[in-house]
């Protein structure tokens, strides 16, 4: 059973366009983090969300953390193809010890 | 900030033969220390995690082992390896006092 769900799974879009991606969940978590992945490389750490309701900017990416801490979301604005990867949610739990993660977001943008 | 080395980068290994994955870190001290694997374009499964030397926590009944005999050395071991070995091995380090997780390079193992 996978503790936070991503969604979509895949995601294919023209150059320009803008996007979410949802990641939600039943448990309550301590912080969100949000990673970006390139193949053959590890998790590349995007964001950290710490504080229910917080919103991060990143350039033109937006982190937004749940106001009960269960879900994020992440929103794209003016895709470019060097957004293509796959994107990653992930919740620490009090103790951060563990860390859950989501089955992630394949997202490729189309020149 | 830390840093996290992974070797072998790649490695193929007959099924049956035994397996050893080594993690190292550098900049930081008392660190958690994670083994995580991945199939291919999907998320990652928690294998072990380790809070300081020797002291292993188990997350899924394998065919693999973790140790941990330096404070910033993490080994992945098998005796005998399963096809169903085969994937992305990755090294994750959190800090103490701080709630992020950072990877290694990852270890792509092929067990034919």
């Amino acid at each position: 059973t996978q503790l936070l769900e991503q969604s979509p799974q895949f995601l294919s879009i023209q150059e320009g366009e803008n996007l979410t991606v949802y990641c939600n969940s039943s448990s309550v978590f301590s912080s969100l983090q949000w990673y970006r992945q390139e193949p053959g490389e590890g998790p590349v750490l995007l964001v950290t969300v710490v504080t229910g309701g917080e919103v991060k900017k990143l350039k033109r990416l937006t982190f937004q953390f749940g106001d009960a801490r269960k879900d994020s979301s992440l929103h794209i604005t003016a895709a470019q193809p060097g957004d293509t990867g796959l994107y990653l949610c992930a919740g620490a739990e009090w103790s951060f010890n563990k860390f859950y993660f989501g089955s992630g977001t394949k997202l490729n943008v189309k020149p | 900030s830390q840093t996290i080395h992974q070797w072998p980068a790649t490695l193929v290994q007959p099924v049956g033969s035994p397996l050893s994955l080594e993690c190292t870190v550098e900049g930081t001290s008392n660190p958690n220390l994670y083994w995580y694997r991945q199939a291919a374009g999907r998320g990652l499964q928690l294998l072990f995690y380790s809070v300081g030397i020797g002291q292993i926590s188990s997350e899924v009944p394998q065919n693999l082992s973790a140790s941990r005999p330096q404070d910033r050395q993490f080994i992945l071991s098998s005796k005998k390896l399963l096809l169903s070995d085969s994937g992305f091995y990755l090294c994750a380090c959190r800090a103490s006092r701080e709630n992020e997780q950072f990877f290694g390079p990852g270890t792509r193992l092929t067990v034919l």
